[in-house]
Parts: structure tokens; sequence; C-alpha cells
């Protein structure tokens, strides 16, 4: 089944401490992103990869990292996690870099006490 | 810049009867795609319909139908025969063309759309 896969589903955190949630895709997407959403926000981008090895900031990367060492992975760390991080996280992933349909995983849902 | 406007935060519709929710959208590019994602409280995204900005013919999944107005710059979803499980947030999306010529994904801030019996 086409998917894309995130982990942990809920987690809830310290401040400081570092977590990454994985993003895997089996659909050999090229381009990935992660999104964080909150109440009133909407969606909003925080970095995407166009393929391995490429990534940019989106909208709101302060900070979150990524890495693209792999085609169908795609995870978000978060070295030192604050309470403003406390949000849902979203990652999507589309066949190319053109005007296709965007697949979300099933989001992560973060608490930073 | 690209964007996205979903102008109703919220919208309440009677069981059985058609809604619509409003899109528009702002790009200078003429290739794009505009998405609608339906998100009930569970809190997925879930895919619901998608237009090439050079579909001739508005698409059609189901009971949801995109009305695309490109002069207006419009695509508003049009819900017939609303169900209680049409109860959600719908957000309206564009993938267009950035400044680096990568296709980029742009949200609205969504709209929460109530059935009632």
């Amino acid at each position: 089944e086409a998917q894309v896969t995130q982990n942990p589903r809920y987690l809830i955190t310290v401040t400081g401490k570092k977590l990454t949630v994985t993003c895997s895709q089996n659909m050999n997407h090229e381009y990935m992103s992660w999104y964080r959403q909150d109440p009133g926000l909407g969606l909003r981008q925080i970095y995407y990869s166009m393929n391995v090895e490429v990534t940019d900031k989106g909208d709101v990367p302060e900070g979150y990292k990524v890495s693209r060492k792999e085609k169908r992975n795609f995870p978000l760390i978060l070295e030192s996690p604050s309470p403003n991080q406390t949000s849902l996280y979203f990652c999507a992933s589309s066949l190319s870099a053109g005007p296709g349909e965007l697949f979300f995983g099933e989001g992560s849902r973060l608490t930073v006490l | 810049a690209q964007k996205i406007t979903q102008t109703q935060p919220g919208m309440f519709v009677q069981e059985k009867e058609a809604v619509t929710l409003d899109c528009t959208y702002d790009t200078s590019d003429p290739s794009y795609g505009l998405f609608w994602y339906k998100q009930p409280s569970s809190g997925e995204m879930i895919f619901l319909i998608y237009q090439g900005s050079y579909d001739q013919q508005n698409a059609t999944e189901g009971r949801y139908s995109l009305n695309f107005q490109k002069a207006r710059k419009s695509a508003n979803l049009v819900i017939s025969a609303s169900q209680l499980g049409d109860s959600a947030m719908y957000f309206c999306a564009m993938m267009g063309r950035a400044s680096g010529g990568s296709y980029i994904p742009t949200f609205g801030r969504g709209t929460s759309l109530i059935v009632h019996p």
C-alpha cells in the first residue's frame, strides 16, 4: 500500500531533550516536506527536500533540522525542543517537483513541557 | 509570491444540502495544481480532489466537485448532499512554481465545516 509513515504519532517530552520524528514513504517520491499545524495558522512549511541530499528551508525552519540521505526517509530533528514547538506535525511527499498531489502522513502530535 | 485565501473560517450546513467552500489563489505562473484536503477531528489529512491549471473541465470525485474559474482565480469546493461525516476542517492548497523553478505547496488557513442533522 502506498503510504507516508510518521513515527511517533504522539510524543510528550521536556524542554531541551533532543528528539527525532521519522518520515518514510514507499512511493519513490522525490519531493518530501515537513509542516506544522497550529490553531488559526493553518499548515506552515518547516523544511522541504527536492531529492536526496537537497534540502531547503520553508517558512518556519528555526529550531528544526532535517536530512535526506536516502530517497525514502526524511527525518525531522528537534535538537533542543521548546514549548513553542508543541504542535501537530505532518510529513508529505509527492512524485516529482511538479503540480501533482501531495501525500500526507498521519501526523505526529508533539507536546513539549 | 503564491497565496491561497480561504475567507470562511467556519461554515454550517444542514444535512443533505449542498455547501460551497471558497478558495481563491494568486500566482503568476500558468502551470499549477489545486487541491482540497479534509481534516477530521482525528487529525489526518485526507486528499479529496485535484484540478490542474490546464484541465479544461472541472474536477469531480463522487460528492465533491471543484468549481474552477481560472479568470477569477478561484477554486471553490462544492460538497453535494452533505453528510454528518463531512464535518471537518477543509484546506485548499496549490502546488505552484517558486522563483527557483521548484514546485512548492501553499495552503490556505482552512474552513471548519459543521453539518447539522
